[in-house]
């Protein structure tokens, strides 16, 4: 079965602090696809990033960096000086190659982001 | 921004009332998708269909209906609402191509049944 586990439900951060947002998988099979969205106050879904299970190099997008590994099992995202923008619930998610590809959420990290 | 709309945003029903919800997309995708929001559960497949008129349950399907007669729009109904039912419901579509299995969301509604 498949599961994804964000261990993390609430995390608060001053402005400007760096901020890790933890996500770890589970799923036997050996292609799949990790994804993040952000949800902000205003209720939509905003995708961050994809990756797939055969590309462990991390990635960065501006103040955006996402860590991939394997081996944990883990896809960990953090914000580099972080801003008030930032504050929203973070999900992470799971889709496999097989089957219907729906995603596996995760229960979601809600980041506040204190002026 | 994928072309998704969503219709109601917002609905209050009474428990016992047939409710049906609108997912209408623009981009011609084939994979259409409803899932739920609920707090300490993130989000939860209900349905998905893989082209017109196919379809198939998600995680939480109970108490739930889909149908599909065109590829732009995908109905979710509730043949007989329940208190359990209250929810942000979203819909999403993907088109799987190539390895990216990308999914884009509509805005939601929120749905309480009283």
């Amino acid at each position: 079965a498949q599961k994804v586990t964000q261990a993390q439900t609430e995390i608060s951060v001053v402005e400007k602090e760096d901020v890790t947002l933890d996500c770890v998988y589970e799923t036997r099979d050996t292609t799949y696809y990790l994804f993040w969205y952000k949800q902000p106050p205003s209720g939509e879904l905003v995708f961050l990033i994809r990756r797939n299970s055969f590309d462990e190099q991390n990635e960065i997008s501006g103040r955006y960096s996402w860590n991939f590994q394997k081996s944990t099992s883990s896809f960990n995202f953090t914000i580099t000086a972080s801003q008030v923008v930032d504050s929203a619930v973070y999900f992470c998610a799971l889709s496999l190659e097989t089957g219907a590809n729906n995603l596996f959420f995760g229960t979601g990290t809600r980041l506040t982001v204190i002026p | 921004d994928a072309g998704i709309t969503q219709s109601p945003r917002h609905k209050v029903t009474e428990t016992g009332t047939p409710v049906t919800l609108r997912c209408h997309q623009t981009e011609n995708h084939r994979y259409m998708y409803w899932y739920r929001q609920d707090p300490g559960h993130g989000l939860r497949l209900i349905h998905y269909s893989y082209g017109v008129k196919d379809t198939d349950k998600g995680e939480v399907s109970d108490g739930y209906s889909v149908s599909r007669s065109k590829t732009e729009d995908f109905l979710l109904t509730l043949e007989s609402a329940t208190s359990s039912q209250t929810s942000v419901y979203f819909c999403a579509i993907s088109d799987h191509s190539g390895t990216y299995n990308e999914q884009f969301f509509g805005p939601g509604t929120r749905l309480t049944v009283l």
